[in-house]
């Protein structure tokens, strides 16, 4: 068990809508990032959050944003749905060190799987 | 960030060895070597990485070419439960957690 863990597991919206995802991450990781999953097909990065500040992004429109906590969970926003967006999204934390290097393993959660109809 | 190459899928008997290959020819000399694997309705979950030299872990053993242009996630006996997507992924030292997946290998493990 990674400790990572996301919720829901499940959902459905409607094309326009706005979804929230939320992660909490394993203890001792201050850092979070965000990949998407589409069927048959390997994640892509989102974006990752350290310090409560987005550090670095993906090819992903403005309308996918995210926040990070001072306990280092994390939330991912997505507006104006599409029907594209429908994937698996993933969260996985990690140790940036004080040096602002993270070479270390991420641990993944199991995902929030979203349907756009 | 430089590619690597899998085969899309790969056959082994269960408590065989298993060599999954990946070719990673335009890679930097500071760019790590690093292997994850997915399960069925599952995330994706570490199994090792390298940089120069070959490493071992409980998971897999890791093969480094000497030019470093390809390696080798070696399986020692594959078990039901090994089945799954393995990703070969390399990792710039800059890249924070940023890992760019490819399409992977995806593992069929026959009783």
């Amino acid at each position: 068990e990674t400790g990572v863990t996301q919720s829901p597991t499940h959902l459905i919206k409607t094309r326009g809508q706005q979804v929230t995802l939320r992660c909490s991450s394993q203890s001792g990781h201050n850092t979070v990032s965000w990949y998407q999953q589409a069927l048959g097909q390997g994640p892509q990065f989102i974006f990752q959050y350290y310090r409560e500040e987005e550090n670095g992004r993906g090819n992903f429109p403005p309308r996918f944003s995210g926040l990070q906590f001072p306990n280092y969970s994390s939330e991912l926003n997505v507006n104006a749905l599409e029907l594209d967006d429908s994937a698996l999204y993933l969260c996985a934390s990690s140790s940036t060190q004080h040096r602002g290097t993270n070479t270390g393993e991420l641990f993944f959660g199991e995902g929030s799987r979203l349907t756009v109809l | 960030d430089a590619k690597t190459t899998q085969p899309n899928s790969m056959e082994s008997n269960e408590e065989e060895p298993v060599h999954l290959p990946c070719n990673h020819s335009t890679i930097s000399g500071t760019d790590y070597i690093h292997w994850y694997r997915q399960l069925p309705s599952q995330g994706p979950e570490y199994v090792i990485h390298g940089l120069t030299s070959n490493v071992n872990n409980r998971m897999a053993s890791l093969a480094i070419a000497e030019d470093r242009k390809s390696s080798t996630l070696i399986l020692h006996r594959a078990t039901l439960r090994d089945a799954a997507v393995y990703y070969c992924i390399l990792r710039a030292i800059t890249s924070g957690s940023r890992l760019t997946f490819g399409e992977g290998t995806q593992l069929t493990v026959n009783p």
